[in-house]
C-alpha cells in the first residue's frame, strides 16, 4: 500500500478561507514533493521540500516539512476559486503518492 | 509539459481484447512511470522504469506488461481487457530520483 497518507480526503470551503493538507509518512522521507491536479486535468508538480524543518512559499501557498521529516503541510492563506483541485505529496522513492485531497471552494 | 505525450487521449475497448497506450517523452529522462488513478484511490503505480531495458512492478501491476526498447518510449498493455481496468492512465517521466515527476495528459480508458 502506499506509505504517505493525506488527510482530509475532501475539503470545500468558502472562498476566502484559508485552507491545509496534511501528508504523513511512516518512515523518514528524503524529500517531499507537492502537486496540484486541476479536474480534468494532469498533476502538476508545485514544490520540493528536503530540508528538516523546510518551510518553502509560493505567493498563498506555504510549504513545510516536518522537523522529523515524516509529515508536510500544504497551506492556503485566503482560497480562491482557481485553487480548486486535487492536492497530492509524493514521498517515496519512484512509487508513493498520497491520496490526495481534493478542495472545493464555494464563490 | 509539450514533452511527454500520451496516446490515445480516449479509449474504449471490449472486455478480453488487448489494448497498448502509448507514452513518449522528448527530455531523455531516466525514469517513466504508469499510473492509474480512479476516485477514491488517488495515483496508484502499475510500473516503472529505470532507464532502458529496465522495469519493475508498481503497486498493481497484475494484468498489465511494459517494455522500454528505448529511453523515450515506454508503452503500457493490457493483455485481456477487464472492466476494473476502467481508469485515467498517466504516464510520467523525471530525470531522477529527487526531481519533479512531469506528468502527460492521461489516457481514458473505457473497458465495456
Amino acid at each position: 500500500g502506499q506509505q504517505v497518507m493525506q488527510i482530509p480526503q475532501y475539503q470545500h470551503v468558502q472562498e476566502g478561507e484559508d485552507f491545509t493538507t496534511y501528508c504523513n509518512s511512516s518512515t523518514t522521507l528524503s524529500n517531499i514533493q507537492w502537486y496540484k491536479q486541476r479536474p480534468g486535468g494532469h498533476p502538476v508538480f508545485l514544490i520540493q521540500l528536503v530540508k528538516s524543518g523546510e518551510v518553502k512559499k509560493q505567493k498563498r501557498l506555504t510549504f513545510q516539512f516536518g522537523e522529523a521529516k515524516k509529515n508536510s503541510s500544504l497551506h492556503i492563506t485566503a482560497t480562491q476559486t482557481t485553487d480548486v483541485g486535487t492536492y497530492f505529496c509524493a514521498g517515496r522513492r519512484n512509487t508513493g503518492f498520497g491520496q490526495g485531497t481534493t478542495l472545493q471552494v464555494k464563490p | 509539459d509539450a514533452g511527454i505525450t500520451q496516446s490515445p487521449r480516449y479509449k474504449i475497448t471490449e472486455t478480453g481484447r488487448q489494448v497498448t497506450l502509448m507514452c513518449h517523452q522528448t527530455w531523455s529522462h531516466s525514469y517513466m512511470f504508469w499510473y492509474r488513478q480512479d476516485l477514491g484511490h488517488g495515483l496508484r503505480l502499475i510500473y516503472y522504469s529505470a532507464a532502458a531495458d529496465i522495469t519493475d512492478k508498481g503497486e498493481v501491476p497484475d494484468g498489465y506488461v511494459v517494455s522500454r526498447s528505448k529511453t523515450e518510449n515506454f508503452p503500457l498493455t493490457l493483455e485481456s481487457a477487464t472492466r476494473s481496468q476502467t481508469s485515467v492512465y498517466f504516464c510520467a517521466s523525471r530525470t531522477g530520483e529527487g526531481y519533479g515527476y512531469t506528468f502527460g495528459s492521461g489516457t481514458r480508458l473505457t473497458v465495456v
